[in-house]
């Protein structure tokens, strides 16, 4: 199977800046998403890397290591708001691709 | 736009019992998903579609079925019940492949009992 492992659970602090980190299997890997669930609701798209580098969108960033297969989503000036289930899903080729997510982590912003 | 629809939002299931998880997308989405999430975890891939007509696996794909007549509709059938498959299910669609954004319907809660 394709793992993909982030960590259970994070918290941090109102303003502050959090790194949420997933790696996963590069055998087949062809792109990376991040999605952003609040409990009780559906996932919601936050981001997409197939290169390697930093893709910025606001408060949000994602970076991508094909090599390395690791990625992480920054969220910077955190909000009460941006406590939720971060999902890491990769797209995984082969006779047709499909999108395989982790486990996801489970961020708690303090006051 | 409607975007994904799933239907019922919720069931309470007897073990043994069957029934089908109703998904449509008013999209035009080519690529089709079913997953389940169990509490405090994330999405396990159950079947996927590729198109009308194309159906196959994902990671647990056991004790369901599914099929695609439509671009639109692609039903999950769930035909012996059991408590492991309490869990919320989860329709999403993609349009050109699963390197585009997927977009979720709202889930179907079910409980088997």
């Amino acid at each position: 199977g394709q793992n993909i492992d982030q960590p259970t659970e994070m918290t941090a602090t109102e303003g502050a800046i959090v790194q949420i980190n997933c790696t996963y299997q590069t055998s087949g890997f062809n792109g990376l998403f991040w999605y952003q669930q609040h409990a009780g609701e559906a996932p919601t798209f936050l981001s997409y890397n197939v290169l390697d580098g930093l893709e910025e969108k606001g408060r949000f960033s994602s970076f991508l290591s094909r090599s390395k297969g690791y990625s992480y989503l920054l969220l910077k000036e955190l909000q009460m708001k941006d406590s939720a289930s971060y999902l890491c899903a990769a797209v995984y080729g082969g006779a047709t691709n499909k999108l395989i997510f982790g486990t996801g982590t489970l961020l708690a912003v303090q006051p | 736009n409607a975007g994904v629809t799933q239907t019922p939002k919720f069931r309470i299931l007897k073990i043994g019992q069957s029934m089908t998880l109703q998904c449509t997308q008013d999209m035009n989405h080519n690529y089709m998903y079913w997953y389940r999430q169990d509490p405090g975890m994330g999405l396990k891939l159950i079947y996927y579609s590729v198109g009308a007509g194309i159906t196959d696996k994902g990671e647990v794909p056991n004790g369901y079925n599914v099929s695609r007549s439509t671009t639109e509709d692609f039903p999950l059938r769930l035909e012996l019940a059991a408590p492991s498959q309490t869990s919320v299910y989860f329709c999403a669609s993609s349009y050109e492949s699963p390197n585009t954004e997927a977009f979720f319907g709202q889930g179907t809660r079910l409980t088997v009992v």
